[in-house]
């Protein structure tokens, strides 16, 4: 079947600008997770969702950052007043709910903030 | 705290050769999840074992194997007879079973370069 979806691959914006990130994750998965990996390091943990509610969000960084999951499927992430620091390869994974703790990466969207 | 280290930050071999890639792990948790994640240059981490603390039985798949030793906390990785293909970046990773948690705690991971 379809593996995790992420959209779009590539954005380029300028600083302060709002961008949106959207995960599509593997049909019937329950949770889906946001990382984001910058270059040379391992992925660092922003936020969980258990179906629509977020289950974890210690990873997020600060107020500018919000991820939704409004129907348990699709999730969007969320960075207003970008900063040139939020450039990063953002990574969706998600998992289920049988085997919860083996999670299922997509793509990833890379971030540039100018 | 948990934490993942892979002291090996670039390995560099000949098709062929066998190769070991280190992970060593810290945590204070009885039940916890080892994972290691292959990230070729296409970037997208593709899962490649997930091992609980609980089953210390050493793994064989096809080339790859992995040795698992609670008393060294060590989940070490080891691709028999290397090739071109196997070129990527390995990640080791834990996660630890408590609550809501979920998240996977990843190491710097591993740049394995096979050359022809």
């Amino acid at each position: 079947g379809a593996g995790v979806s992420q959209t779009p691959s590539n954005k380029v914006t300028e600083k302060g600008k709002y961008v949106e990130l959207r995960c599509d994750p593997i049909s019937g998965h329950t949770a889906l997770y946001w990382y984001r990996q910058s270059l040379g390091q391992g992925p660092e943990f922003l936020i969980y969702f258990q179906g629509t509610g977020a289950a974890d969000d210690s990873g997020l960084p600060n107020d500018r950052f919000f991820a939704v999951r409004p129907e348990g499927s699709v999730s969007t992430l969320k960075i207003q007043r970008t900063e040139r620091g939020d450039s990063a390869v953002y990574l969706c994974a998600s998992s289920s709910q049988t085997g919860l703790h083996t999670q299922y990466f997509g793509p990833g969207t890379r971030l540039t903030v100018l | 705290a948990q934490k993942v280290t892979q002291a090996q930050t670039e390995i560099s071999v000949v098709e062929k050769e066998d190769v070991t890639l280190d992970c060593v792990y810290e945590t204070r948790d009885t039940t916890y999840y080892l994972f290691w994640y292959k990230q070729p240059p296409s970037g997208e981490l593709v899962f490649l074992i997930r091992r609980n603390s609980f089953d210390e039985q050493n793994e064989i798949s096809g080339r790859y194997s992995w040795n698992f030793q609670k008393s060294t906390s060590s989940f070490n990785f080891t691709i028999t007879a290397s090739q071109v293909v196997d070129s990527a970046v390995y990640f080791c990773a834990l996660t630890v079973n408590a609550g809501n948690n979920r998240k996977l705690i990843w190491g710097l991971g591993t740049s394995l370069a096979v050359n022809p």
